[in-house]
């Protein structure tokens, strides 16, 4: 298996800027989580899907950021407008089953090499 | 929301040492305590995860030890050595998913 593929591996972009990540799960999946990783917060997570369904996006920080999961092997993580304070390596992950179900341990998540975003 | 407080926030140990990580959380449902190993471009992947019903889990160098009524879990790393330079995340399940710890870089010096 390939695993969690992310693209681009690098972005750089000028505020004001529209941003896609994409990301490929690992097939057979049902969960897919996009997470922010930066020095200042750590790995936070932004939004995740169960069977291609936003479950909870509480963690997108403003309206400029967005995700959709089209089928079970895609999804995009938006940006628009971009802002410099949106610089960070930003992962996706895919998982058998919901983290914190009974069990779980079974079903580590399997995360991308990110995509290093940079907004100038 | 679930909290995990993670230290040290770094660590340099000579090879051969024993590196000690520490973590703490507030509530969770469930006894699963997950850690991941960080390289640099990469992206975290599970070292090794305690299951609910032991105290300790050692894998290879590797050994987690779960204190429940302290609500504590810390990673030991036997006879340390320089491929282990990594960043070590702990992490517990919050309501949403699982919660990470801040990160430890942990530098080992041949």
């Amino acid at each position: 298996d390939a695993g969690v593929i992310q693209s681009p591996r690098h972005e750089v972009t000028e505020m004001g800027q529209e941003v896609t990540l994409r990301c490929k799960p690992i097939s057979g999946h049902d969960y897919l989580f996009w997470y922010r990783q930066t020095m200042m917060r750590g790995l936070e997570l932004l939004i995740y899907f169960n069977n291609n369904v936003p479950i909870d996006d509480s963690g997108m920080p403003e309206d400029r950021f967005s995700a959709k999961m089209p089928n079970a092997s895609f999804s995009t993580l938006k940006i628009q407008p971009s802002e410099p304070r949106d610089s960070a390596v930003y992962f996706c992950a895919s998982a058998l089953r919901k983290q914190g179900a009974d069990r779980s341990y079974n079903s580590p998540l399997h995360f991308g090499n990110g995509t290093r975003l940079t907004v100038t | 929301q679930q909290q995990v407080k993670q230290s040290p926030q770094s660590l340099i140990v000579q090879k051969g040492g024993i590196p000690i990580i520490n973590c703490a959380y507030e509530n969770t449902a469930f006894d699963y305590f997950p850690w991941y190993q960080q390289f640099p471009g990469k992206g975290p992947a599970l070292l090794i995860a305690i299951r609910p019903d032991v105290s300790e889990k050692k894998e290879g160098r590797f050994t987690i030890s779960f204190n429940k009524s302290a609500k504590q879990f810390s990673l030991h790393i036997m006879d340390s050595q320089p491929g282990d330079s990594a960043t070590y995340f702990c992490a517990a399940p919050g309501r949403r998913a699982l919660t990470f710890g801040s990160g430890t870089r942990l530098q080992v010096q041949p």
